[in-house]
């Protein structure tokens, strides 16, 4: 059975500060992933792509750590703005290879 | 670029009525479409999946079903609605296996 686990917090953090949480997965076949962001009653939308060994993007850094079956996001100088729920997605190749991890939910407080 | 509509945003029906839900792609052929349901304070679940017209799979057995009568419409129905059909429903896209998801907006179905 494919899983994606994610804490599913929250995490409360102040504003300003850095924050990352983890993902693992169980299907070593997946090639890629993604994360989502996801605000209240909204659909989600992609955050960032990680394909090989991690991608970079302003506040935003992913990494995929195949050996250990994880990827992490990491916010640096975290905004009130980032407060949302963070999926995890894990694509194994298949039309329905894509996993979809329960979120974690991040909360920036001033 | 390309875009995706789903419609309606919300919706309210009563026990036992009936659904049809509608989902189109705009600038792109032959796109894979994803119905998903996402329960209050739970994950999406994958609800139906078509890499063509006319072809659908169906990921649970449920009181739904699912068409595509055209290349990039498609929808989601269901004769006789249960309270537990009640939810976030989402429609996505995307132009190959692995890539990731374009979501509509979403119809947020309460069954009352």
């Amino acid at each position: 059975r494919k899983e994606v686990e994610q804490d599913p917090g929250p995490f409360n953090v102040p504003e300003g500060a850095t924050v990352a949480f983890n993902c693992t997965y169980s299907n070593s076949a997946s090639q890629s992933f993604f994360w989502y962001r996801q605000d209240c009653r909204k659909e989600p939308k992609l955050l960032m792509s990680v394909y090989s060994s991690g991608n970079e993007d302003g506040r935003f850094t992913a990494q995929l750590n195949r050996a250990s079956q994880y990827i992490s996001l990491l916010i640096r100088d975290s905004k009130l703005s980032d407060s949302a729920t963070y999926l995890c997605v894990g694509a194994g190749g298949g039309a329905d290879g894509l996993t979809f991890g329960k979120g974690t939910h991040l909360i920036i407080q001033p | 670029s390309q875009t995706i509509h789903q419609w309606p945003a919300t919706l309210v029906q009563p026990v036992g009525s009936p659904l049809s839900l509608e989902c189109t792609v705009e600038g792109t052929s032959n796109p894979n479409l994803y119905w998903y349901r996402q329960a209050a304070g739970r994950g999406l679940q994958l609800l139906f999946y078509s890499v063509g017209i006319g072809q659908i799979s169906s990921e649970v057995p449920q009181n739904l079903s699912a068409s595509r009568p055209q290349d990039r419409q498609f929808i989601l129905s269901s004769k006789k609605l249960l309270l537990s059909d009640s939810g976030f429903y989402l429609c996505a896209w995307s132009p190959v296996w692995s890539s990731p998801l374009h979501f509509g907006n979403g119809t947020r179905l309460t069954v009352t």
